[in-house]
């Protein structure tokens, strides 16, 4: 089964600033790669698909990046609705496998 | 716009099965894939298994044993049982769509349903 490890699990940010999110699989992956955003007592919302394929509705300051094992979600002027908790998930192979998540908070 | 809905008991004991059902509306039932996904209170989450519409089934071998999954197309509904539950069942547990099935190039979950707690305490 593939691993997916995120980092870090948890940072704080104030409104404005860029966040870099890094998830890592523990095999090539190639860019099947899906980010999710979650909010508390949600259910997760699909941001960005295969690496770096904005879905319809995201802001534009949301963009992801990376191929085979090593990937980011960057979020480039924080704002106060992007406090949450992100998920990676890998699509390259069953059983498909999420990361263990980034909590956002306020600074 | 598709929505997906679900339901189903949300208290059980120990060694009890679980049983969710999710009705989709809205969408054509067929040719997508029908997904369950949990996430223990507090944790990440873990994708189930999914469905079609012909009953064709991808499971994650690490509940294998106890998940079954099954269809009614012509409700344009899909259902979870997960037997012999114990405390590490405890999730919220949720129903999703997919495009594609599992490993056939980008799977994601692009509609979800609310999620449903269940709680496994004696």
């Amino acid at each position: 089964d593939i691993q997916m490890t995120q980092s870090p699990s948890s940072l704080s940010a104030s409104v404005g600033d860029r966040v870099t999110i890094t998830c890592r699989a523990s095999q090539n992956i190639r860019s099947y790669l899906n980010w999710y955003e979650q909010k508390p007592g949600k259910a997760p919302k699909i941001l960005i698909v295969a690496a770096s394929s904005l879905q319809s509705g995201v802001p534009s300051r949301f963009s992801g990046s990376g191929s085979g094992t090593d990937f980011t979600l960057t979020i480039s002027s924080l704002q106060p609705e992007d406090f949450a908790t992100f998920y990676c998930q890998q699509s390259y192979i069953a059983p498909l496998s999420f990361g263990g998540g980034t909590k956002v908070e306020i600074k | 716009q598709v929505q997906l809905q679900q339901w189903g008991a949300g208290l059980l004991r120990p060694s009890e099965t679980l049983s969710l059902t999710c009705g989709v509306y809205g969408d054509s039932f067929s040719g997508n894939f029908w997904t369950w996904i949990r996430q223990p209170p507090g944790k990440g989450l873990e994708w189930i298994g999914e469905i079609n519409h012909r009953g064709s089934t991808n499971h994650n071998p690490s509940l294998k044993s106890r998940v079954t999954l099954s269809v009614d197309a012509s409700q344009n509904q899909f259902s979870l049982k997960l037997s012999s539950v114990t405390a590490a069942d405890t999730a919220v547990y949720y129903c999703a769509r997919s495009l594609v099935p599992a490993g056939r190039g980008n799977n994601y979950f692009d509609s979800w349903g609310q999620g449903t707690l269940v709680t496994v305490s004696s």
